[in-house]
């Protein structure tokens, strides 16, 4: 079983939606939380990080974590068609000193 | 400079040919890594670089794949007798500080290898 389980999709949805993205993960001793997105031919790019349970929000995006369920989610609202990408998880452990990623989740929004 | 740099960005080789990747991390970002990324398979740690050292090189698959860092900047990759399995995209990433916790990692575009 890997650490990090994400569902990788494809998920569509059409223009305006709100869109729910998530991860479960296992090692509890993970306690910092982010959000990457990556377009295609791209390097992945920082949207949230969080280390705490609850929810942060920024603009569209809110980022919830719930650590007693090891559970995390991503929240996009008013989808966009620029938000059609690749979304991966990431979390590392205090005092770690590497990201463990999900796999991604692949996304398209439509006109 | 202003961003994460990788050279090259698309690389075909010869099955059992020596291949060398190249990151230039942004300047001051004392931590760097080396992941790659496979279809499917999501992002894969290779290795982990503070200054010039690697206390963690925990991800590297053989012993056919190296890497160093120079001057606490570039740093490169070598992947020695490539094997077809060796195709994917190597991603590079540096951070300003030891656990990319506080600002997370600022990725390169990645050299996508294609072992033929």
């Amino acid at each position: 079983q890997k650490e990090v389980e994400q569902d990788p999709g494809p998920l569509s949805v059409p223009e305006g939606a709100i869109v729910s993205l998530n991860c479960t993960y296992s090692n509890s001793a993970f306690q910092y939380f982010m959000w990457y997105r990556q377009y295609s031919r791209k390097g992945p790019e920082l949207l949230m990080y969080t280390y705490s349970s609850g929810n942060k929000e920024d603009g569209r995006f809110t980022a919830q974590v719930d650590k007693s369920s090891k559970y995390i989610s991503l929240f996009i609202r008013d989808s966009q068609p620029s938000d059609s990408a690749t979304y991966l998880c990431a979390m590392i452990a205090g005092g770690g000193n590497k990201l463990t990623f999900g796999t991604g989740t692949q996304l398209k929004v439509e006109l | 400079g202003a961003g994460v740099s990788q050279s090259p960005s698309n690389k075909v080789t010869e099955k059992g040919k020596d291949v060398e990747l190249r990151c230039d991390p942004i300047s001051g970002h004392t931590a760097l890594y080396w992941y790659r990324q496979s279809l499917g398979q999501g992002l894969e740690f290779l290795i982990y670089f503070q200054g010039n050292s690697a206390p963690d090189k925990s991800g590297l698959p053989s012993d056919r794949f190296s890497a160093e860092r120079t001057g606490g900047s570039v740093s490169t990759l070598t992947i020695q007798r490539t094997q077809q399995e060796d195709s994917a995209v190597y991603l590079c990433a540096s951070s300003l500080d030891r656990w990319g916790s506080t600002y997370g990692y600022t990725f390169g575009s990645g050299t996508r290898l294609t072992v033929v």
